[in-house]
């Protein structure tokens, strides 16, 4: 059983509409989360961290953590074509992030 | 400043080369790593050094030869890979380890050859 579990997608909006990425984790143990975004050929930067239970906004998004149904999602309001990227979902159970599979977001003109 | 560095951005290598690839970092952050990354997958996690010492060695085969020289850098050396060894080796640091925000490095394009 995979510990972060994501749909790959792809996940299609149009321009100026919300996206909406989710991500569910198996060990309870994870303590914090990471939303990271990775453009093709490029690596991955920090979109958004989460630790505690409910909403964190950051600008155009909010990252959202429910612990009681190990579920984490990430908001992208206002979705710009420059958003079309992969989503990598991490928790942290032991000294390492595990990885979902990441979900690839495209944003439609 | 949450800059991680990495030389070279490319490398193309042949199976019987010995090279090496780096990774730097100034913002006094004890932890760093190096994953394995190839197309469409996620980050695979090879090594983790914590305050200089290795404490994380995901079963990589030895033609990976990790080092610490110091707390700022981490060096990956690598010594007759094989062409499947082709992929983007990304470097990544933390303040500490457990569940520290890591940030990542641009990486280095590797081709075997």
């Amino acid at each position: 059983q995979k510990e972060v579990e994501q749909n790959s997608g792809p996940l299609s909006v149009p321009e100026g509409a919300i996206a909406s990425l989710n991500c569910t984790y198996s060990d309870r143990g994870s303590q914090s989360f990471f939303w990271y975004r990775q453009y093709s050929g490029k690596s991955p930067e920090l979109i958004m961290f989460i630790y505690s239970n409910g909403d964190k906004e950051d600008g155009r998004f909010t990252a959202q953590l429910n612990k009681a149904s190990q579920y984490v999602s990430l908001l992208i309001r206002d979705s710009q074509p420059s958003d079309s990227a992969t989503y990598l979902c991490a928790g942290s159970p032991t000294n390492k992030l595990i990885f979902g599979t990441g979900t690839l977001l495209a944003v439609q003109p | 400043d949450t800059e991680v560095t990495q030389t070279p951005k490319h490398l193309v290598m042949g199976m019987t080369n010995k090279k090496s690839l780096k990774c730097e970092q100034h913002m006094g952050h004890r932890a760093m790593y190096w994953y394995k990354q190839k197309a469409k997958k996620p980050p695979e996690l090879m090594f983790v050094y914590s305050y200089e010492k290795l404490s994380i060695n995901e079963s990589v085969p030895s033609r990976f030869s990790p080092e610490c020289p110091n707390s700022s850098l981490l060096n990956l050396h690598l010594h007759a890979l094989q062409p499947e060894d082709s992929a983007l080796y990304l470097c990544a640091s933390s303040q500490g380890t457990g569940s520290d925000t890591q940030y990542f490095g641009p990486g280095t394009r590797l081709t075997v050859l």
